[in-house]
C-alpha cells in the first residue's frame, strides 16, 4: 500500500472559509496531482506539479491554488469556499523514470460546504 | 479536447456471470492505465498496456489495448462480490498526464 495522505478526511464548512486541504507522502515521488470527484462520477484533474516550485493547472478550471514547497507537501487552499465547491478531493503522487508512472492515491478529502 | 469515453456507465451482474467495460478515444494513446475503486475508497492501481494489440491478465481479469491504441477493454471472468467498484480506464496522450474514462460501475447480485 502506497504512504500517501490526506487530512482531513472530512470537511463541513460555511460559505466563505478559507480552507486548506493537506496532502503529504513519504515515497519521494516528484510528480503529484490534485483530481475532483463527485461521487460516482469521473475524476477531473485541477492541478498538478513535477517538483518542487513547479505547479500548473489541470483541465478542470478550479478557483483553488496550490504550492509545493517541499517534495512529500502538495496542499491545496480555498480562500473563499462556496457551496458548488462541495465534493471529494483526491490528491496522488507518482515518480520513477518512466513517461507515465503508476499513480498512488490518497484516502480523499470529503468537502461540505453550507 | 483529448477525452476517454467508457462504456457502460453501470453494470449489474449476477455472481459467477462475466463482466466487460470498454474504452475508447478519438485520438491514439501512448499507453493506458486501469483503476479500481471501492465503494467510499479511492483508486487503486491494476494495470498499464503500452503495446499496440497487447493482452494482460491477472488471475479473473483480461485486460487488452487495441492494435490503433485507441481503444481498450477490461474483462472479469466468473465475477465475485469482492469486484464491486468502479472501475477506470486512464488514458495517456504522449504528456505525463492522465486523462480518466468515465468509469464504470459494477454492482454484483449474490
Amino acid at each position: 500500500e502506497a504512504d500517501i495522505y490526506q487530512t482531513p478526511r472530512y470537511l463541513v464548512i460555511g460559505t466563505g472559509k478559507k480552507i486548506t486541504l493537506e496532502c503529504s507522502q513519504t515515497m519521494g515521488h516528484d510528480k503529484m496531482y490534485w483530481y475532483q470527484q463527485d461521487p460516482g462520477m469521473e475524476l477531473h484533474l485541477i492541478h498538478y506539479s513535477y517538483g518542487v516550485n513547479s505547479t500548473e493547472k489541470g483541465d478542470l478550471s478550479s478557483e483553488s491554488t496550490v504550492s509545493r514547497i517541499r517534495t512529500e507537501h502538495f496542499p491545496l487552499t480555498l480562500e473563499s469556499a462556496r457551496p458548488s465547491h462541495t465534493s471529494q478531493y483526491l490528491c496522488a503522487s507518482s515518480g520513477g523514470n518512466q513517461r507515465t508512472d503508476t499513480q498512488y492515491f490518497g484516502p480523499g478529502t470529503r468537502l461540505t460546504v453550507l | 479536447g483529448q477525452q476517454v469515453m467508457q462504456i457502460p456507465q453501470y453494470q449489474h451482474v449476477q455472481e459467477g456471470e462475466d463482466f466487460t467495460t470498454y474504452c475508447n478515444s478519438s485520438t491514439t494513446l501512448s499507453n493506458i492505465q486501469w483503476y479500481k475503486q471501492r465503494p467510499g475508497g479511492h483508486p487503486v492501481f491494476l494495470i498499464q498496456l503500452v503495446k499496440s494489440g497487447e493482452v494482460k491478465k491477472q488471475k479473473r481479469l483480461t485486460f487488452q489495448f487495441g492494435e490503433a491504441k485507441k481503444n481498450s477493454s477490461l474483462h472479469i471472468t466468473a465475477t465475485q462480490t469482492t469486484d464491486v467498484g468502479t472501475y477506470f480506464c486512464a488514458g495517456n496522450f504522449g504528456n505525463e498526464k492522465l486523462t480518466f474514462g468515465t468509469g464504470t460501475r459494477l454492482t454484483i447480485i449474490p
